[in-house]
């Protein structure tokens, strides 16, 4: 049972637009969301983080919106440029028995068209 | 500072044969996973060590998969016998604290043929 789900599996967006990328879970007990960026033969890389106590989190060009009530999540990239292209993985994560466990989307593969 | 570093990068094996990759994570990181990514699908949890306790094995496929970590530093992971549907790429990842960022390595792509 897929507990983190992105739906997208791809999606492409010209230069200088917005970039949306979706994410949906199902347990109610995930309280911290993360989002990451991987590059072809590399290791996923950290982008940026929301607790559940916060509705949006903005770094720079980009913004993670959570939406507790639908649980969904959102990150937007404002503008999108072409080294913004790779595969973006949404995780959750919450206390269970003390312990955290991240669990990961399938990714959405971003392509930023110059 | 040295980040997550993994070995081999790369494995290539014979259906039966025995794997073992490495993980060294940042220096003071408790927290210690492994994940697995098959084929373009999610990167899915296999453990978690908190030091060298398991604290989550849920992850794991079968009992032909053997995660150590001697001394809370380093770690292995031993596949034996490898079968066809191992095949994949491992990421170890750390973590400092109980919350937080995980930061991965760049994983073990691991093939059997």
């Amino acid at each position: 049972d897929q507990q983190v789900k992105q739906n997208s599996p791809s999606l492409s967006v010209q230069e200088g637009r917005i970039s949306i990328l979706n994410c949906d879970y199902t347990n109610s007990m995930f309280d911290y969301f993360l989002w990451y960026k991987k590059y072809p033969a590399e290791g996923p890389t950290f982008l940026i983080s929301i607790s559940s106590i916060k509705d949006k989190n903005e770094d720079g060009r980009f913004t993670v919106f959570l939406n507790k009530s639908a649980k969904h999540l959102s990150l937007h990239i404002v503008p999108s440029q072409p080294g913004d292209s790779a595969v973006y993985f949404c995780a959750a994560s919450g206390t269970t028995s003390g312990t955290y466990k991240y669990i990961f989307g399938t990714g959405t593969r971003l392509k930023v068209l110059a | 500072e040295a980040g997550v570093t993994q070995f081999p990068s790369h494995s290539v094996i014979e259906k039966g044969q025995t794997v073992t990759l490495r993980c060294d994570p940042i220096s003071g990181h408790d927290n210690l996973y492994w994940y697995r990514r098959v084929m373009g699908k999610e990167i899915k949890f296999l453990l978690h060590f908190v030091k060298e306790s398991k604290q989550d094995e849920s992850g794991m496929p079968n009992n032909r998969f053997l995660a150590e970590r001697t001394g809370g530093t380093y770690s292995t992971l031993k596949v034996q016998p490898a079968e066809l549907e191992d095949s994949g790429v491992y990421f170890c990842a750390s973590r400092q604290g109980t919350h937080g960022e995980l930061f991965f390595g760049e994983g073990s792509r691991l093939t059997v043929l």
